[in-house]
């Protein structure tokens, strides 16, 4: 079973609007990290945000947060106010169990178009 | 500025073939990871290291195998290319703590022919 799912391979939004991208997750383990990356076209991996199993509020760095619903694994990422920079694969991923664990696990992807 | 740097960028072999990909980083990190991206698939972790003289599988590490005698390098070797490993790898690492990303070098684009 896959440990980290994305289901919206692909998404087309109107530039200024707001992006949910959808992350659920799976694991037994009470102690887990949760991670968004962005892959703009130029192929780098720049990290965006980052939710811990045992935070109690959802995170937030600048037009990104995270919305975390613990008893329904999942994580997902919102942009507010989209931008045509936004435009670029996005990577939900976990680290599972003691943070000298530091193996994370990727999901597929979801491609993000934004439209001007 | 630390950094992390992979070398080469870009690299065309022949099947069987022996290759090495290098990743080397500033950042004075004990963990260090090899993945390989490929389309439908998102990063696959190849090894990764904790640390000197460590070294781990991964998900996808049959054909790959890494070592690691300093704290700033973690070379990928291919013992003998297959066409199957064309692909996308990246190299990263983090720090300790619990909120430690991975930090991502710029990938190599490996195609074997």
């Amino acid at each position: 079973a896959q440990k980290i799912t994305q289901t919206q391979p692909g998404m087309f939004v109107q530039e200024k609007e707001a992006v949910t991208l959808d992350c659920t997750y799976d694991t037994s383990d009470p102690s887990y990290g949760l991670f968004w990356y962005k892959q703009p076209s130029s192929g780098e991996m720049i990290f965006l945000i980052y939710q811990g199993s045992y935070d109690q509020q959802n995170a937030t760095e600048g037009r990104y947060s995270l919305n975390f619903q613990k008893a329904r694994k999942s994580a997902n990422l919102v942009i507010s106010a989209s931008q045509l920079g936004d435009s670029a694969m996005y990577f939900c991923a976990m680290r599972e169990g003691n943070f000298m664990n530091d193996k994370i696990i990727f999901g597929k992807g979801t491609r993000l178009h934004i439209l001007p | 500025d630390a950094e992390i740097t992979q070398s080469p960028r870009h690299k065309i072999t022949e099947t069987g073939r022996q290759v090495t990909l290098a990743c080397h980083q500033t950042w004075n990190h004990n963990n260090m990871f090899w993945y390989r991206q490929d389309l439908g698939h998102g990063l696959r972790l190849i090894h990764y290291s904790y640390g000197v003289q460590d070294t781990n599988k991964g998900e996808v590490s049959d054909g790959y195998s890494v070592s690691r005698s300093n704290t700033e390098d973690l070379p990928l070797t291919l013992e003998s290319a297959a066409s199957s490993q064309t692909s996308v790898y990246f190299c990263a690492s983090s720090g300790q703590g619990s909120h430690n990303e991975q930090f991502f070098g710029p990938g190599t684009r490996l195609t074997v022919l």
